[in-house]
């Protein structure tokens, strides 16, 4: 079974340009995690989806970054008009729809460096 | 106060060692608890899950925690050069909920 599967792995963008991150869950799961990690710092939750819903957005910025879970196709987690900041790792996670098996399985990231 | 906070690192130990790996958290209402394990430039990996009280092990890998003292520990025995990395421990409210992740603890094992 495939993994998470997240693309680009990396992505070099200048300082106003978007950047659009793909993330393909497991086969069959229907939870949508979005996660990054700042240089030297912890994990941070950014949204969690399921199939055409924003479920949680809580630690999303308010402004530039959005996210959606189309009923077919990747995940995407899109942000404009990228600054110096936002270079980071983006992790995407996904958990089973069924009740009892609720771990989050990690895709490798995306490394997003702004110049 | 973090809501999840680790012991800080980094923490070395020898081969063959116990290592002990320590989390507190702030949310008296969290059901699940995870580790993590993070090696440098690579994505977290799941190690253990725990959702009661008391121990939980695999292998290697023993999982304790106490919802009244707000406390979840991993302990690694007969710890290997492999085992160094990031631990990460993650704390969840509610079912599918986000995860809460602490700082993460550096760990190495030298031989």
């Amino acid at each position: 079974n495939a993994g998470v599967m997240q693309n680009p792995r990396h992505l070099v963008r200048r300082r106003g340009q978007e950047a659009r991150l793909r993330c393909s869950p497991v086969k069959g799961h229907s939870h949508v995690y979005w996660y990054r990690q700042l240089p030297e710092e912890g994990l941070k939750f950014m949204v969690y989806l399921q199939k055409e819903n924003i479920i949680d957005e809580s630690g999303m910025p308010k402004e530039r970054f959005s996210a959606e879970f189309p009923k077919e196709g990747p995940s995407i987690l899109r942000i404009q008009q990228v600054v110096r900041g936002d270079s980071a790792a983006y992790f995407c996670a996904s958990s089973p729809s069924i009740t009892g098996d609720e771990t989050q399985y990690f895709g490798p990231g995306t490394r997003l460096l702004v110049l | 106060q973090k809501e999840v906070e680790q012991n800080s690192g980094p923490l070395s130990v020898p081969e063959g060692a116990i290592a002990s790996l320590n989390c507190t958290y702030s949310d008296r209402v969290s059901q699940s608890f995870f580790w993590y394990r993070q090696y440098s430039g690579k994505s977290p990996e799941l190690i253990m899950s725990i959702y009661s009280n008391g121990d939980k092990e695999d292998g290697r890998f023993t999982a304790q925690l106490n919802k009244a003292s707000q406390y979840v520990s991993l302990l690694i025995r007969d710890s290997q050069p492999s085992d160094s990395a990031t631990y990460l421990c993650a704390v969840r409210g509610t079912s599918y909920g986000k995860l809460t992740f602490g700082q993460g603890t550096i760990l190495t094992v030298h031989p």
